[in-house]
Formats: structure tokens, C-alpha cells, sequence
């Protein structure tokens, strides 16, 4: 099966730079995705890693390291409206379906 | 906006009530999905279907029955529910029904059973 790790909540500072870290343990590995979830609305897709290594696309980027099972997306130049939940998720054994973490709330304050 | 689009966005029903769900996109995608979100946890898959076949039902009660009667709508027909089925249902679709396809969501529909 997957287990999948992310903090449950972080706060940080409009304009500053926080990285949210990901972890995961599943028997094949088929890429990674990020979501960004605001409060009532529907996930919307951030990025897919399935190489090792940093892909940046504008404020945000996400890394992946396969051999030590890890991600983690940064989020650059805060603002406001960054608060929201993250969900990393991974495909499971079979590669059928995406399996979701528990998702990561982000605060962002003035 | 969402390129996905789900009526009704708010549901309340009884536990006797029959209702109906519905989803449509017009991206061309052959794979769309049915998720369960309840407050504060992630998406928890209900069905796919790939081009317009059931392919994954993740043990649904059968009080849940999905219809998809073409490429572009999904239908989540709802008979009987329980206070515990109140939750978001969000629909999404991908172009092709496989792990490392991402996937778009609708907004989805809030669903309260009383």
C-alpha cells in the first residue's frame, strides 16, 4: 500500500518563503503531484514530478527525491491568498488511482 | 471557474429522498472520476470511469450508483443515504485514466443529509 506524510498545519508571514515536505512509501513509484485546495472550493493541479530534482514554475516549486522517498513544495513571495490546503499525492500499487496525504494547512499572515 | 462543471453546487435531502449529481466536461477527457471529501481530509476515490466504462469502484455502498452516459457527463444517482454521507462530492476528469495523468476538479457539490 502508500503512507503518505505531510504536516498537518503551517504558518508563515506574507512575502516570506515556506516549504512544505512531503513523504511517502509506496512498492513502485509513478510520479508526484501537488494540489493546492482552498477552503470549500476544488483541488486545483500545482505540478508532477516524476524525475529527480527541482521544477520551478513561478512562485512555486516542487522537488522530488525518489531514492529517499521525499517531496516538498516551495512557496516563494507569500501572499494572502496562498492560504490554503496542499495535498501531495501518489499513485497506488497498481498505478489505477491516485492516493491523496492528508494534506497540509497553510496559514499565510500579515 | 473550473473547467469542470458540477450541479448542484449545495444538496440538502433526506435519508428517504432519491437525488441525482451531475458533472460535465468538454476537454476531450475519456477519464473522469467520483471523490468523497469530508471536512478537513483529503479526496477519498468513490469510481473512475474510462471512456464511458466503470473501471474502479472503490467499494461503494450501493446506495451511491454512477451513470456516465457519455464521454463528457458523469452522474452520481443518490438513493437512500445516511447523516454520514454528508460530505463534498467532487468530480474530476483527466485525459487519459492512468496515475500519472493529473487530474481537474470540479467545485464540487455539498452534499447534507438530515
Amino acid at each position: 500500500g502508500q503512507n503518505i506524510d505531510q504536516p498537518t498545519e503551517m504558518t508563515a508571514t506574507e512575502g516570506a518563503i515556506v516549504q512544505i515536505n512531503c513523504t511517502y512509501q509506496t512498492s513502485g513509484f509513478n510520479g508526484l503531484f501537488w494540489y493546492q485546495q482552498h477552503a470549500g472550493e476544488a483541488p486545483t493541479f500545482l505540478s508532477y514530478n516524476v524525475l529527480d530534482g527541482l521544477e520551478e514554475k513561478g512562485r512555486f516549486s516542487s522537488f522530488l527525491s525518489r531514492s529517499k522517498g521525499y517531496s516538498y513544495l516551495l512557496l516563494k513571495e507569500l501572499q494572502m491568498k496562498d492560504s490554503a490546503s496542499y495535498l501531495c499525492a501518489v499513485p497506488n500499487t497498481g498505478f489505477q488511482k491516485l492516493v491523496f496525504g492528508t494534506g497540509t494547512r497553510l496559514l499565510v499572515s500579515p | 471557474d473550473t473547467e469542470v462543471t458540477q450541479t448542484p453546487k449545495h444538496l440538502v435531502m433526506g435519508m428517504t429522498n432519491k437525488k441525482s449529481l451531475k458533472c460535465e466536461q468538454h476537454m476531450g477527457h475519456r477519464a473522469m472520476y467520483w471523490y468523497k471529501q469530508k471536512a478537513k481530509k483529503p479526496p477519498e476515490l468513490m469510481f473512475v470511469y474510462s471512456y464511458e466504462k466503470l473501471s474502479i469502484n472503490e467499494s461503494v455502498p450501493s446506495r451511491f450508483s454512477p451513470e456516465c452516459p457519455n464521454s463528457s457527463l458523469l452522474n452520481l444517482h443518490l438513493h437512500a443515504l445516511q447523516p454520514e454521507d454528508s460530505a463534498l462530492y467532487l468530480c474530476a476528469s483527466s485525459q487519459e485514466a492512468g496515475s500519472y495523468q493529473p487530474q481537474h476538479f470540479g467545485d464540487g457539490t455539498r452534499l447534507s443529509i438530515l
